[in-house]
């Protein structure tokens, strides 16, 4: 089993403030992946990375691939309420499993 | 992407008894998963739902208490049997899309064992 270590376990931040979560590993993953999931809701796919070094900017949320395909970042920019979530990094390796970090909980406070 | 759909969306059972869960794609895929997620954690994967072949187990699950149909490229259930307490979580179905290195989640099915 291929380990994803997220850090912090949890976030609370007053809306307008930037955020950044951290999705680290020991082991080199093909693709990397990070979700949100709201409660009662299954996980939503906010991008997938595959390249090392890679950068991914989805208008206030970027994301950024270690060179070594070992670790994983989310920044958040301005953050809203609405931005409030579970967020999970999973990492992908080439018999299309997941290994999915324990998750970041995000509280943005209005 | 993938618009997948799980039926029921939530339920509460009794113990001893059984639950199949659906699990429909709008397109044929090849990949198909099965999670659970224990209340307050992240996602553990079940099982790899192969079309035409029995279902890939991981460590901790077995057939006998996750049974899992895979009878064509856009359907999947996953039984859970003989249920109790411990089995309370919710369980969510996955579609690997081809060639994107993405997995696709359905909306889950929280179950609640009596």
């Amino acid at each position: 089993t291929q380990l994803l270590e997220q850090s912090p376990q949890f976030l609370s931040i007053q809306e307008g403030e930037n955020l950044t979560v951290y999705c680290n590993s020991s082991s080199v993953f093909s693709s990397l992946q990070w979700y949100r999931q709201e409660p009662g809701e299954g996980p939503v796919l906010l991008v997938t990375v595959v390249t090392g070094g890679e950068v991914k900017k989805l208008k206030r949320l970027t994301f950024q691939f270690g060179d070594a395909r070992k670790d994983s970042s989310l920044h958040i920019t301005a953050a809203q309420p609405g931005d409030t979530g579970l967020y999970l990094c999973a990492g992908g390796s080439n018999d299309y499993k997941l290994s999915f970090g324990a998750g970041t909980t995000v509280t943005v406070r209005a | 992407s993938a618009v997948i759909s799980q039926k029921p969306s939530r339920d509460i059972c009794q113990r001893g008894t059984s639950l199949t869960i659906q699990c429909q794609v709008d397109s044929q895929v090849t990949m198909m998963f099965w999670y659970r997620q224990q209340p307050g954690q992240s996602l553990t994967l079940i099982a790899t739902a192969n079309q035409g072949s029995e279902a890939t187990y991981e460590s901790g699950f077995v057939i006998d208490k996750f049974p899992i149909s895979r009878p064509n490229l856009t359907f999947s259930t996953l039984t859970v049997s003989n249920m109790s307490p411990e089995d309370s979580s919710i369980y969510l179905c996955s579609v690997e899309v081809a060639s994107t290195d993405t997995q696709y989640f359905g909306p889950g099915t929280r179950l609640t064992v009596l």
